[in-house]
């Protein structure tokens, strides 16, 4: 079946750190990838997405390659802010599945002045 | 663009009665809506795709009968939760995908039910 991993929080770092939240997946097609970003006591955004093998995906500073060879979609941004405090979510969603998306577990950051 | 809206924000009710939740496409179409359900600090569970104009799909555990949805039109689609438990309160989340694409999802603000 289709599932996604991530590495679990919650991650705390310093302004100005470098930021890397590991998501793997496992899937049956050819799945569209995301990262959905969860601002406290709001809604989901996308923050990016890749469509295809080797595809990057990039967005206020964050960046994610879809590696098919490693089935991984890792987030990283080079420089963390404190308005980056949130919970991270990796999905992915396969065309066949009618758009469905299917969520890992989702990622606390907090990043400290 | 691409704005989805739910209301209510937050409800609370007492155990045994219904809850009516609405998701609603501000400024565009939406044949397909989603619904989810997240506990505290965990993530989204998709419970239902609701396509307008016809049945809902559950997935697999969700009780068909307990979670109404309803997609009357275009813009909105409505999930009603019936003899409510406290075992239901939870965090509900809708999304919207506009047409011609199966990839872009929509999210709501979302809405906090409490069952007392």
């Amino acid at each position: 079946g289709n599932s996604v991993t991530q590495m679990e929080g919650p991650v705390t770092l310093s302004e100005e750190a470098f930021l890397t939240i590991n998501c793997t997946y496992t899937a049956t097609g050819y799945p569209s990838l995301f990262w959905y970003v969860q601002y406290p006591g709001e809604g989901l955004q996308l923050l990016l997405k890749a469509t295809k093998a080797d595809d990057k995906g990039s967005n206020k500073g964050f960046e994610a390659t879809y590696r098919k060879e490693t089935t991984s979609f890792h987030l990283e941004k080079g420089s963390v802010q404190v308005s980056d405090s949130a919970v991270y979510f990796c999905a992915l969603s396969v065309g066949n599945q009618g758009g469905k998306l299917i969520f890992g577990q989702g990622t606390e950051l907090s990043v400290k002045p | 663009g691409a704005v989805v809206s739910q209301h209510p924000s937050r409800v609370i009710c007492k155990s045994g009665t219904s809850v009516k939740i609405e998701c609603r496409s501000l400024d565009f179409q939406a044949t397909t809506m989603f619904w989810y359900r997240q506990f505290p600090k965990q993530s989204l569970m998709l419970m239902a795709t609701s396509n307008e104009g016809s049945k809902a799909t559950y997935e697999q555990g969700v009780e068909k009968d307990k979670f109404l949805i309803n997609h009357a039109s275009l813009t909105l689609s409505t999930l009603t939760v019936t003899s409510a438990h406290p075992e239901d309160s939870s965090f509900y989340i809708c999304s919207a995908t506009p047409p011609g694409t199966m990839v872009e999802q929509y999210f709501g603000p979302g809405t906090r039910l409490t069952v007392t």
